[in-house]
């Protein structure tokens, strides 16, 4: 299968730094995206990574190891409006198939 | 405001019924994405349409079909339902069928099969 693996939930300070880490499968990987939602809405993009590295823009940034199978979201300065769900998902090759994690229910508190 | 719009917002029908759930890309947008988001499957890939072809297949069941049509807009064709067709269906469209390009959702079909 091409598991992707995440947290269920996290919790963070409002101001604070938070991480959110996806393991995946690294046969056939052909870029990582990161998608923000929160309940009841759509799926905002925040982020594709095809190259090792981390790449910012403005409080997210996101950072990938093709090696390891490996990549985190990371948010600054948190604001409770950054409570929702993070979806990793991972496009893979053989018919370009994008498959997504469960997510990770951020909340940020007070 | 993405820019996508989809109909209807609700659909209520029961099992064994055939519905359709269109989608009206972003203007410029030549890529089309379905997405079935269920409380115990997540958010899962369906398909994807560019420019009218049919580019990549996910996890559509074989009752389930779409389409592109000549104005870009999109239509899933869902049949024989079934209660675990109960989910919300979101279709996204990018400007290119690359994958590396920004995709923009729209706010999604709620389909409930009673």
């Amino acid at each position: 299968g091409q598991n992707i693996d995440q947290p269920t939930e996290m919790t963070a300070t409002e101001g604070a730094i938070v991480q959110i880490n996806c393991t995946y499968q690294t046969s056939g990987f052909n870029g990582l995206f990161w998608y923000q939602q929160h309940a009841g809405e759509a799926p905002t993009f925040l982020s594709y990574n095809v190259l090792d590295g981390l790449e910012e823009k403005g409080r997210f940034s996101s950072f990938l190891s093709r090696s390891k199978g490996y990549s985190y979201l990371l948010l600054k300065e948190l604001q409770m409006k950054d409570s929702a769900s993070y979806l990793c998902a991972v496009l893979y090759t053989g018919g370009f198939k994008t498959i997504f994690g469960a997510g990770t229910r951020l909340f940020v508190k007070a | 405001d993405s820019g996508v719009t989809q109909t209807p917002k609700h659909l209520i029908t029961a099992t064994g019924q055939r519905v359709t759930l269109r989608c009206s890309p972003r203007s410029g947008d030549l890529s089309v994405y379905w997405y079935q988001q269920s409380l115990d499957q997540g958010l899962q890939f369906l398909i994807q349409y560019y420019n009218g072809e049919e580019r990549a297949k996910g996890n559509i069941l074989e009752r389930f079909s779409a389409q592109q049509f000549p104005d870009l807009h999109s239509e899933l064709n869902l049949s024989s339902l079934e209660l675990g067709d109960s989910a919300l269906y979101f279709c996204a469209s990018s400007v290119t069928g690359g994958w590396d390009t920004e995709a923009f959702f729209g706010q999604g079909t709620r389909l409930t099969v009673v």
